[in-house]
C-alpha cells in the first residue's frame, strides 16, 4: 500500500483553466513538501508545509496542508503549457530521520 | 550557486559489474540522501548519510549495495554484481542540516543490460 496517494494520476487540460490535485495519507507527517519533475531531470522542490491549515501561494499555485497533517492539495489558476510535468508530494513523518515518503505522481498537460 | 551534482548524469553496466554513482551536495550542506525511483514507482528512500557517517540505511537492500560520505570529495553509491532489476533512477538530494528541505540533483540513470 503506497503511504501517500496522489490523485488523479493524470490530468489533462487545456490552457487557462484551473485545477486541483491532491495527495492523502491516514498518516501525520511532520512535514510535507511538493516538487516538480521534468523528464529526465530530478524533482525542484516547489513549496514545503508544515502547520495544520496551512496556505502558501508561488505564483499561480496555492498549496493547503490539511488541519489534520494528514493531506494537501495544490491549486492551479489559469494553468499554462509550462506548468505541463510531473508533480510529487513527500511528507516526513515524525521520527523518521528526516527521509522522505514520496506518492507516485501527478501528471498534468496542459495544452496549448 | 552550483546545486547538488551527480555523475555520470547515464551509466550502462554490463550483468555482474560494478555501479559507481557520484553525488556532490549543494555548498554548505552536510547532509546526503540517497533515492531510487524504478519506473511507474515514486521515489524510494535508500540511505542517508552526513559525513563519515550513515544515519539511516533502512531503505537499503541488504545484499551488493553501499554508500559512503567521506571527509573530503562525493558521497559514493556503489552496487556491486549488477543485475536487471538495478536499471533505476538513483537520484541524490542534500539539505542544510536534519529536516530541513531536501534539494535533489539531476540523477544518474543506470541501465544494466
Amino acid at each position: 500500500t503506497q503511504l501517500l496517494e496522489q490523485s488523479p494520476q493524470f490530468l489533462s487540460i487545456q490552457e487557462g483553466e484551473n485545477l486541483t490535485v491532491y495527495c492523502n495519507s491516514s498518516s501525520v507527517f511532520s512535514s510535507l513538501q511538493w516538487y516538480r519533475q521534468e523528464p529526465g531531470e530530478g524533482p525542484v522542490l516547489l513549496v514545503t508545509v508544515v502547520t495544520g491549515g496551512e496556505v502558501k501561494k508561488l505564483k499561480r499555485l496555492t498549496f493547503q496542508f490539511g488541519d489534520a497533517r494528514k493531506d494537501s492539495s495544490l491549486h492551479i489558476t489559469a494553468a499554462q503549457p509550462g506548468d505541463t510535468g510531473l508533480y510529487l508530494c513527500a511528507g516526513e513523518r515524525a521520527g523518521a530521520n528526516s527521509k522522505l515518503t514520496f506518492g507516485k505522481g501527478i501528471t498534468l498537460s496542459v495544452r496549448p | 550557486n552550483a546545486g547538488v551534482m551527480q555523475n555520470p548524469r547515464h551509466l550502462v553496466r554490463r550483468r555482474g559489474q560494478e555501479a559507481r554513482l557520484r553525488c556532490s551536495p549543494m555548498k554548505g550542506h552536510s547532509h546526503v540522501y540517497w533515492y531510487r525511483q524504478l519506473p511507474e514507482e515514486g521515489l524510494k528512500f535508500m540511505v542517508y548519510l552526513q559525513k563519515e557517517n550513515i544515519i539511516d540505511e533502512s531503505g537499503m537492500p541488504k545484499e551488493r549495495f553501499s554508500a559512503e560520505f567521506p571527509k573530503e570529495g562525493p558521497s559514493i553509491l556503489r552496487i556491486q554484481q549488477v543485475v536487471r532489476g538495478d536499471s533505476a533512477a538513483y537520484f541524490c538530494a542534500s539539505s542544510r542540516e536534519s529536516g530541513n528541505e531536501q534539494y535533489f540533483g539531476p540523477g544518474t540513470r543506470l541501465t544494466v543490460t
